[in-house]
C-alpha cells in the first residue's frame, strides 16, 4: 500500500527556476521524509519535517507540512541541472517500523 | 559514513532458478529492508527485519523470502524466480529509534 502520493509524476524545468513537489498522504503521521534519487541509484534523505512542525528548511529546500490536509511539499529554489532526480516522500507504516514511500515525482532540470 | 552494499548491481537468471539477492551494512543497524521499484508503482515493501532472525513480511511478500542470520547482513531470496520479478530491487537499513534509511544502489534483476 502506498501511504504517500507525490504529484505531479513529472516535472521539467529550467535551471534557475523553482521546483514544487506535493505529496498526500492517508493516515496520521510523526514525521514525514523527503528523498531523493538520481537514476538508477539508492535513494538518499534529504529532509524530514516532524508532525508539529509546518515548516523547514535546508539549504535551497524548503518543505511545508499541513496535517489538517494530510499534504506537504518540498520546494527547490533555483534549480540545477544537478537537481535531476527523482523525488519521493515517505512516512512510517507503523511506528517506528518500515517507511513507505509514494511513487515520486521525476524532476528534470535543462541548462 | 553508513554504507550499505548490494552484492550485484546487475543480475540476469532465468525463470525458474533460486536467486539470493545479499545486502550488508557496515554499521550496527538493527532495522534492514527490502523493497522492489518498477516504473510507475514506485517503491513497494517486500520484507524487513528489525532484529537477527526476525522478520516482518511487507506489502508484496508473495513469491519471496529473507534470510538474517548476522545483523549485518540481510538476504532476498526468489524461491522459483518469475519474469514478473524483473525490477530494481533496494535494500536500505536502519538505526532502531531513528527515522533516516540509508539505501544500497539497488540491484537490476532480470528474468528471462
Amino acid at each position: 500500500s502506498q501511504q504517500g502520493e507525490e504529484d505531479p509524476q513529472a516535472l521539467s524545468i529550467q535551471e534557475g527556476e523553482n521546483a514544487t513537489m506535493n505529496c498526500s498522504y492517508k493516515t496520521s503521521i510523526n514525521n514525514l521524509q523527503w528523498y531523493r534519487q538520481n537514476s538508477g541509484r539508492g535513494l538518499v534523505h534529504l529532509i524530514l519535517i516532524r508532525s508539529n512542525e509546518r515548516e523547514k528548511h535546508s539549504g535551497r529546500l524548503r518543505v511545508t507540512l499541513d496535517t489538517s490536509k494530510k499534504s506537504s511539499s518540498l520546494l527547490i529554489t533555483a534549480s540545477r541541472a544537478a537537481d535531476t532526480a527523482s523525488y519521493f516522500c515517505a512516512t512510517f507504516k507503523q511506528a517506528g517500523t518500515a517507511l513507505i514511500f509514494g511513487k515520486g515525482t521525476t524532476l528534470s532540470v535543462s541548462s | 559514513d553508513v554504507k550499505v552494499t548490494q552484492s550485484s548491481r546487475y543480475l540476469v537468471k532465468r525463470t525458474g532458478e533460486k536467486v539470493f539477492l545479499e545486502c550488508v551494512q557496515d554499521m550496527d543497524h538493527e532495522n534492514m529492508f527490502w523493497y522492489r521499484q518498477d516504473p510507475g508503482l514506485g517503491l513497494r515493501l517486500i520484507y524487513f527485519s528489525y532484529d537477527v532472525k526476525m522478520k516482518e513480511k511487507g506489502d508484496i511478500p508473495e513469491g519471496y523470502s529473507v534470510s538474517r542470520e548476522k545483523k549485518e547482513r540481510f538476504s532476498l531470496i526468489l524461491e522459483s524466480a518469475s519474469t514478473n520479478q524483473t525490477s530494481m530491487y533496494l535494500c536500505a537499513s536502519r538505526p532502531q529509534g531513528t527515522t533516516e534509511a540509508f539505501f544500497g544502489q539497488g540491484t537490476r534483476l532480470t528474468v528471462v
